[in-house]
Parts: structure tokens; C-alpha cells; sequence
């Protein structure tokens, strides 16, 4: 139960685009399209921002996207805002188990 | 609304137990998978535990398999986690989360924090 690798850090300016990876294998990212995308400020509980790779849950915004090519999975962030500033994890089932990724610090500049 | 709601959490010394509680509300407990996840300080989330709706089959991390049990009684509308054997390295926050199918867990509760130092 390896965890996805994301990069720890991405930053992007106010109205800019940011895209976060996240990379596993063919057991993982690459075999199903159940990979999620959480949102996650400090101290709250994590938010689900999209799921099964491209949807997303009522009351996200169509700022934030997802997309999958092979073992990599992408979550882009359009039109950045203030807020958009939290850490972010894509998960993904492997089997029936569920793996999550390190996690990756998005800065809002 | 949608609500869970963890307690339990607690120091404790290692090789010690402790239960969490997860209290649900806003939506019909039973129709749904439940999960466990945990973040250590400074670290990222970490899939525990889920437990299917009937609360008949589970599915555990192997880093928690053979010492942490997770249960359910629908008719309280409550998760569980029996957490035995401790380490330290299972300090961290516990989470709470609902399945929506597809693996998404769609609301979390606030967390609970465990730590296991002597």
C-alpha cells in the first residue's frame, strides 16, 4: 500500500491556473477511475473536490477539475483565490484497499 | 446536514487501548460505507479502516491489521474503532468519513486527536 506521489509544494498567483499531479501505478491510479481530489485547511475537516476523476460533488466550484492520463491523475485549480490556499490529496482505491497521496501545499501568491 | 461527530481520543501509553466513537446524523446512517482515517503531525492522510454497511465486511491498512477493529451499530447511528497494541507511530488525528461509492469519502468529521507516548 504504496501512497500516490504528489508534489509537496505548487503555488500559482491570484486568477492564475495551477495543476497538481498525482502519480501512481497500474494497480492504483492507473487501473480504475476512482481517484478523489480533498481540499484541506488546518484544523478543519478535509473537503471532497472531486471524485471518480473528473466530477464534481454540489456546491464546488467549476474552478477546480480533475483528469487522469495512464498512472497519473491531475487536479487543476482555474482562476485562483485566496482561499484555494490549503493543502490538497488525491486518493485512489488499489484493489479494495484505498491509498491516499502525500499531500501538496498549494500557495496562493 | 450531514454531521460526524468523533470522540475518544486521548493519551495514552504505548501498548494501551482506546475506542473511538463516530456520532452520525443529517442522513440514513445504514445506506452507507464508513471509513477511518488518520493524518500524524506533519504528515499526510492515511487510510485506516472502512466498514461496509451492514457492518458485515471490513477492510483494514495493513499497518493496523490485527490491532484496530472497527464496528458499527446502526441503530445508534455510530462508528467505532477499538484501537489495541498502540505505538507511538499511531499518534495522529482520527477522522471520520462517509463513502459515497467509488471510494469518495464525501464528509469527514472534525477529527479526534490520539497520541501514545509514556
Amino acid at each position: 500500500q504504496s501512497a500516490l506521489t504528489q508534489p509537496p509544494s505548487a503555488s500559482g498567483s491570484l486568477g492564475q491556473s495551477v495543476t497538481i499531479s498525482c502519480t501512481g501505478t497500474s494497480s492504483d491510479v492507473g487501473g480504475y477511475d476512482y481517484v478523489s481530489w480533498y481540499q484541506h485547511h488546518p484544523g478543519k475537516a478535509p473537503k471532497l473536490m472531486i471524485y471518480e476523476v473528473s466530477k464534481r460533488p454540489s456546491g464546488v466550484p467549476d474552478r477546480f477539475s480533475g483528469s487522469k492520463s495512464g498512472n497519473t491523475a491531475s487536479l487543476t485549480v482555474s482562476g485562483l483565490q485566496a482561499e484555494d490556499e490549503a493543502d490538497y490529496y488525491c486518493s485512489s482505491n488499489a484493489g479494495s484497499n484505498l491509498v491516499f497521496g502525500g499531500g501538496t501545499k498549494l500557495t496562493v501568491l | 446536514q450531514v454531521q460526524l461527530v468523533e470522540s475518544g481520543g486521548g493519551l495514552v501509553k504505548p501498548g494501551g487501548s482506546l475506542r473511538l466513537s463516530c456520532a452520525a446524523s443529517g442522513f440514513t446512517f445504514s445506506d452507507y460505507y464508513i471509513s477511518w482515517i488518520r493524518q500524524a503531525p506533519g504528515k499526510g492522510l492515511e487510510w485506516v479502516s472502512y466498514i461496509s454497511k451492514s457492518g458485515d465486511s471490513v477492510k483494514d491498512a495493513d499497518s493496523v491489521k490485527g490491532r484496530f477493529t472497527i464496528s458499527r451499530d446502526n441503530a445508534k447511528k455510530s462508528l467505532y474503532l477499538q484501537m489495541n497494541s498502540l505505538r507511538a507511530e499511531d499518534t495522529a488525528v482520527y477522522y471520520c468519513a462517509r463513502v459515497r461509492g467509488g471510494y469518495a469519502l464525501d464528509y469527514w468529521g472534525q477529527g479526534t486527536l490520539v497520541i501514545v507516548s509514556s
